[in-house]
């Protein structure tokens, strides 16, 4: 069974760009979650979708987007970027209602 | 809202020796889930151990295992017979569990090395 597959793994954006990063959850997964980890404010929730819905979003300013296709695969986007977006944004694909997410190795977003 | 805290930001271990791995959580809710997330130099995070809050047993899987207490709101990972491979940075994540969501709320980690 394949995994969670994030693409692409690593990025260089200039300031003021914007960015989309894809994921795709593992077959049957409803739920896909996005977190952005940075050394100082650890793993943070950017938000969830379950079948296409947001069903939860954290506190992020809003050039920070998503959306999830019929299929579940899902799509982050990040516009005007800043230096501070650089980070590790990490994806999880959840079976709903097991309370176990399973994450993919991660897109490494470098802003210059 | 929850928080769960990691107050060690640092840990070493003698290869084959025990450690233990600190977390608190606080939360008004009853039904909930706990875990620890291992995340290896490689970025992946992985599961490591889940704990359901109505179960009062601790879980454990293999050379992990919990000390779940509840009441004081505690959820420590006891690594057995440390490895090498078992160097990463560990997080303690919690979940609500009305099943109407997947928002993981994770603690700082803690970064564990494992000396030969």
């Amino acid at each position: 069974k394949a995994g969670v597959t994030q693409t692409p793994r690593y990025l260089i954006k200039t300031r003021g760009q914007q960015v989309t990063l894809s994921c795709s959850p593992i077959s049957g997964h409803r739920s896909v979650s996005w977190y952005q980890q940075t050394p100082g404010q650890g793993l943070q929730f950017l938000f969830e979708y379950f079948s296409e819905t947001q069903r939860n979003k954290g506190n992020f300013p809003g050039r920070f987007s998503g959306r999830q296709f019929s299929n579940s695969r899902s799509e982050m986007n990040v516009s005007t970027l800043e230096l501070g977006d650089s980070a590790l944004y990490l994806c999880a694909s959840s079976l709903a209602g097991t309370g176990e997410a399973f994450f993919g190795q991660g897109t490494r977003l470098t802003v210059v | 809202a929850q928080t769960v805290t990691q107050s060690q930001p640092e840990m070493s271990v003698q290869e084959a020796e025990t450690v233990t791995l600190s977390c608190t959580y606080d939360t008004s809710e009853s039904n909930y889930y706990l875990f620890w997330y291992k995340q290896p130099p490689s970025r992946q995070m992985i599961l490591v151990i889940r704990q359901e809050a109505y179960k009062q047993q601790n879980a454990t899987e293999n050379r992990f295992s919990v000390n779940f207490q509840k009441a004081a709101k505690s959820f420590s990972l006891k690594i057995s017979d440390s490895q090498l491979g078992d160097t990463a940075m560990y997080f303690c994540a919690f979940l609500r569990g009305n099943g109407a969501n997947s928002k993981l709320t994770f603690g700082k980690g803690i970064t564990l090395s494992v000396r030969p």
